[in-house]
């Protein structure tokens, strides 16, 4: 399709298990961002991408939680040792314009459970 | 201490009337502000944004009002319509900033239109 896809929309994993969450933004679009949202919440920032280049990362809520957009296309957001507090849709966002666009095009998410 | 803040978790409104949602913010940094609609399972979408310099913008139903002395800006929608029903964020963003920080959403607002 033409929008944000992200895969898989539902992850359940054991606590201490290793996951990999994977985003395919709209083709073209130079910033990509990572967002966090627990339930109840807004979304919380975590990490943006510039093509391949990863220019903030200070949302990242500990060293367990690794982004990468190697090739400035797909990218993938790795939490290492889940916890039950990792719990939550993390949702990918692009955008054709540079980091201060503001209107950020979302994919649906893809929501962990940590048992 | 949570940035952007929209204190009402829920709103009923009559099909045909206004609804108004508002939001609050603390960081007098925050210079451009957007408000997305989220439908269960997917993920937000943009609706209507407004920078510091404007106290107004409209766009068919849609129409943000900015009042930067207070810190506050709400959405009005009329009239209502069904397909209203949906969770609005409030975002906002130091646009101006040369920072690559993403957008800081509020919690959200759930807008239930009644028939």
């Amino acid at each position: 399709g033409a929008g944000v896809s992200q895969s898989p929309r539902y992850k359940v994993a054991k606590r201490g298990q290793d996951v990999a969450l994977r985003c395919d933004p709209i083709s073209g679009h130079v910033s990509l961002f990572w967002y966090q949202q627990a339930l109840g919440q807004g979304p919380e920032f975590l990490t943006y991408f510039q093509n391949e280049a990863q220019l903030d990362k200070s949302g990242l809520p500990s060293d367990r939680f690794f982004a990468e957009r190697p090739e400035g296309s797909v990218s993938t957001l790795k939490i290492q040792r889940t916890q039950q507090e990792d719990s939550a849709v993390y949702l990918c966002a692009s955008s054709p314009k540079g980091p201060l666009s503001g209107e950020l095009f979302f994919g649906e998410g893809s929501r962990l459970t940590v048992l | 201490d949570q940035q952007v803040k929209q204190n009402s978790p829920s709103l009923s409104v009559q099909e045909g009337r206004i609804s108004i949602l508002n939001c609050d913010y603390t960081n007098s940094m925050f210079d451009y502000f957007l408000w997305y609609k989220k439908y269960p399972a997917e993920g937000p979408t943009f609706l209507i944004s407004i920078s510091s310099i404007k106290d107004k913008n409209e766009d068919g139903r849609f129409t943000v009002f900015l009042n930067k002395s207070a810190k506050h800006l709400s959405l009005h929608i009329v009239p209502s319509q069904p397909g209203d029903s949906a969770v609005y964020f409030c975002a906002a963003s130091m646009y101006s900033g040369g920072g690559a920080d993403g957008l800081t959403f509020g919690k959200g607002t759930h807008l239930i239109i009644q028939p």
